[in-house]
């Protein structure tokens, strides 16, 4: 069984650009989570869908956005980057249910902003 | 708002060296506390799931312990390929999870 699939696995963009990262979950999970891994900093969460809808987002501006596809996959945008931005983005599926919160993890997008 | 706090930041053990990791949490509600694995250029991967203080769970040479204020992750006799980043988090009242900042396990043949 494949696991949750994330692309591409490195970015380089200069700021200001925009960034499209892509998800995709495991087959049967309807959940998908974004969260971000900056270097010396925990997982810190961006945003959670499930059913196509956006559930909950963590503590980001605006331009932080995403959606979610009906066949389940996600994608995450990220406007106007900063340098800041750079970091490890990890993408997460989980089974149906909000209970469920057995994750289970992408290896990630290591986005760069120059 | 639910914090996570794991100590220490960095450990060093020699292979065979028995320790304990920590994980502290604040949380209104705790509704699960989760242990991942790091490594180094992945995702975390899921090892254990606690709900209630005094449960305790186990994997290997991994036991996970949980009381009503911390956790421990204790590693019985590591090798070498137990060395990665340990992650602990909670799912508190919000949705999704907190996690703390890790620790970076280093076993030494």
């Amino acid at each position: 069984e494949a696991g949750v699939t994330q692309s591409p696995t490195h970015l380089i963009k200069t700021r200001g650009q925009q960034a499209t990262l892509r998800c995709s979950p495991i087959s049967g999970h309807t959940s998908v989570y974004w969260y971000q891994q900056a270097l010396g900093l925990g997982l810190q969460f961006l945003l959670w869908y499930d059913e196509g809808e956006e559930r909950n987002r963590g503590n980001f501006p605006p331009r932080f956005s995403g959606r979610q596809f009906p066949n389940y996959s996600s994608e995450l945008n990220v406007n106007a980057l900063e340098l800041e931005d750079s970091a490890l983005y990890l993408c997460a599926s989980s089974l149906p249910g909000s209970d469920n919160e057995k994750l289970f993890f992408g290896s990630g997008t290591q986005l760069s902003v120059l | 708002e639910d914090q996570v706090t794991q100590s220490p930041e960095a450990l060093r053990l020699q292979e065979g060296e028995s320790s304990s990791l920590n994980c502290s949490y604040t949380v209104s509600g705790l509704r699960g506390l989760f242990w991942y694995r790091q490594d180094p250029g992945k995702g975390p991967e899921f090892l254990f799931t606690l709900y209630s203080a005094g449960e305790e769970k186990e994997k290997e040479r991994l036991k996970a312990t949980l009381t009503k204020k911390e956790s421990f992750l204790h590693i019985t006799a590591p090798k070498p390929e137990d060395s990665a980043t340990y992650l602990c988090a909670v799912r508190g009242g919000a949705d999704g999870l907190t996690f703390g900042k890790g620790t970076h396990l280093i076993i030494q043949p």
